[in-house]
Parts: structure tokens; sequence; C-alpha cells
């Protein structure tokens, strides 16, 4: 059975600090996603990675996956109250199916 | 253009009584995933289909939970009877294949 275990859990800091989230796992993706859901809605995708190693940045936020592909981290600059929020990660099997395995989430809430 | 509708959005019963939720996919998507998910936890998939046949039910209770997708366009997720355990927010979501999945906002599920 595929896990992916993500911490930490919870989050508060005050604007304008740095915060890493990890997600980690025993197994093997081909491809791992980010998502941030707001309160009363369903998650959003931020970034997919797919490549051991690959990194990538949407604006304050950059999504590092894993060489072995089994980890993936999402790093916050200068965090902003409008980043609050529950952040997913979520990776794909190498079945082809569409089928995710989500982590249970880090819950960031960024104070003013 | 509309994104993935749910209805109703939020729903209160008593337990052992029957419930049902409705999702309206984006138009053109054939994949459709009903998911579970706990307060401040990742969602889990319950049900996958691929227009209307269900590829994937591994992970739904099938003693009291039920799926249907007739014509593989909108799907009825149904729990008969409810229990105190089913409380929770109950996502459906909607692809291209096996592409980005976009989330509806939910049904929030309490029961009595």
């Amino acid at each position: 059975t595929q896990l992916l275990e993500q911490s930490p859990q919870f989050l508060s800091i005050q604007e304008g600090e740095n915060l890493t989230v990890y997600c980690n796992s025993s197994s093997v993706f081909s491809s791992l996603q980010w998502y941030r859901q707001e309160p009363g809605e369903g998650p959003v995708l931020l970034v997919t990675v797919v490549t051991g190693g690959e990194v990538k940045k949407l604006k304050r936020l950059t999504f590092q996956f894993g060489d072995a592909r089994k980890d993936s981290s999402l790093h916050i600059t200068a965090a902003q109250p409008g980043d609050t929020g529950l952040y997913l990660c979520a990776g794909a099997g190498s079945s082809n199916t569409g089928k995710l395995i989500f982590g249970q989430g880090t819950t960031l809430q960024v104070k003013p | 253009e509309a994104g993935v509708v749910q209805s109703p959005r939020y729903k209160i019963i008593e337990k052992k009584q029957p419930v049902a939720f409705w999702c309206n996919p984006i138009s053109g998507h054939n994949t459709l995933y009903w998911y579970l998910q706990n307060l401040g936890q990742g969602p889990e998939l319950l049900i996958r289909y691929e227009n209307e046949e269900a590829v994937d039910d591994s992970q739904l209770p099938k003693d009291r939970f039920s799926a249907e997708r007739l014509k593989g366009v909108d799907s009825t997720l149904k729990i008969q009877p409810a229990e105190l355990g089913d409380s929770a927010v109950y996502l459906c979501a909607s692809s291209l294949g096996q592409g980005e999945q976009f989330f509806g906002p939910g049904t929030r599920l309490t029961v009595l």
C-alpha cells in the first residue's frame, strides 16, 4: 500500500517568515502533485513534478521532487496571510490509471 | 466554463437515514471521481468512473454506499443507512482521461 506522510501537520507563522512542508514515502511515484485547499472549497492543483530532482517555482513557492521520486518538498518564501490553507501532496502510481494517493495535509496559518 | 458542480453543499441527517449527493463534471470530462475527506485530512478515493463504467471501486464500502453514472455524465453517490462515522466532506472531481483532476466544492455531511 502506497502512503504519503506530510509534515508538519500544522504550522502557524507570522507574515514574512519562510516555511517548508515535506511529503515523504517509501514508494516510488511516477509524478507528484501539490494542491492548496481553502475552507469550503475543493483542492486546487498548484504544480505537478515528474522528473527526479526536478525543481519548479511558482512565484514565492518552490517545489522539489526527490531524486528517487519518493519524496517532495514545498518551500514558501516570505509567507503572506493569503497563503493560509490546507496544502496537500498527492502521488500518482506507475500504472497510469489517474489514481492519486493523497497525504494527510499540512494546515498553514499565516498571521498578519 | 463552469467547474465541477456538486449539490447539496451541506446536508444534516439523523443516523440510519439515507442521503444522496449529486455531481455534474466539467463538460467533456470522461473520468469522474468520488472522494471522502475527513476534517484536516487528505481526500481518499471512493470510486472512479471512466465514462459510465466504475473502473475502481475497491475503497467503496459496498454494504451501505452505492454510486451510479448512468449516461457517463453526471453521477450520484448514495449512503443508506448513514452512520455517525460517515460525517465528512464528499468531493467529486473530473478529468479528461488521466489528466489533471478538477475538484468540486464538496458536500459537507453531518450525521447526528
